[in-house]
């Protein structure tokens, strides 16, 4: 079955940048996302990218998707404490249906 | 501001008792999901619902969890008897036909079992 794969842990300072990354195995992924999730709530969208893009972005954030590798990754300038979470990345092939997750990478944001 | 609600936000049972959770997808939304999100396993699909029927409730132990969507404003999430091992925090999300990229989570119920 499809698999998407993150590295657990990411500790960066305040100010600097931080990449995210993120593997997956499905070939035929459409949509592939990236979610924040804050303690103890839910997750919240923060930017996706169809699988004919190489690139999006979104003021701090910038998503890099490379197919033929199936690596995605994220980065956010100008890291914030308040950039501190969990970030999750996933993929579908149809935004209509269940998303596949990774397990997430838990950044840590020191000031 | 439309949102996905959940009910209960938190729940504290005690092992073999029922657990009913309740989620109110964003008016329109033809799409329901169910996830469970434990540390060991991360997020997992437990079923989804399309125009309230289901597509696919093979993440479930048909033996104790049941999905229902009894209206097109409801759906729940039923385990009974409930176990220790269920504990987690199970999220809903809706999609809507006309914005398929994006699933909308709601805030979760955090389920914790005796």
């Amino acid at each position: 079955g499809e698999d998407v794969e993150q590295s657990l842990f990411l500790s960066v300072r305040e100010g600097d940048s931080s990449v995210i990354n993120c593997t997956y195995t499905d070939s035929s992924s459409t949509y592939l996302y990236w979610y924040k999730q804050e303690p103890g709530a839910g997750l919240q969208l923060l930017t996706y990218i169809f699988s004919n893009m190489d690139m999006k972005q979104d003021q701090r954030l910038t998503v890099l998707l490379n197919k033929k590798d199936k690596h995605l990754s994220l980065r956010i300038a100008d890291t914030q404490t308040g950039d501190s979470a969990i970030y999750f990345c996933a993929e579908t092939n149809s935004g209509n249906t269940p998303l596949v997750f990774g397990k997430g990478t838990r950044l840590s944001v020191i000031a | 501001d439309a949102r996905v609600t959940q009910t209960p936000r938190h729940k504290v049972t005690e092992m073999g008792q029922e657990v009913t959770m309740r989620c109110q997808p964003i008016l329109g939304h033809n799409t329901v999901f169910w996830y469970r999100q434990t540390m060991m396993q991360g997020l997992e699909l437990l079923a989804y619902f399309r125009n309230r029927a289901p597509l696919d409730d093979s993440g479930m132990p048909k033996d104790r969890f049941s999905a229902e969507m009894p209206d097109a404003t409801l759906a729940t999430l039923k385990i009974q008897p409930s176990e220790p091992r269920d504990s987690a925090v199970y999220f809903c999300a809706s999609a809507s036909p006309g914005e398929v990229r994006r699933q909308f989570f709601g805030p979760g119920t955090r389920l914790t079992v005796l």
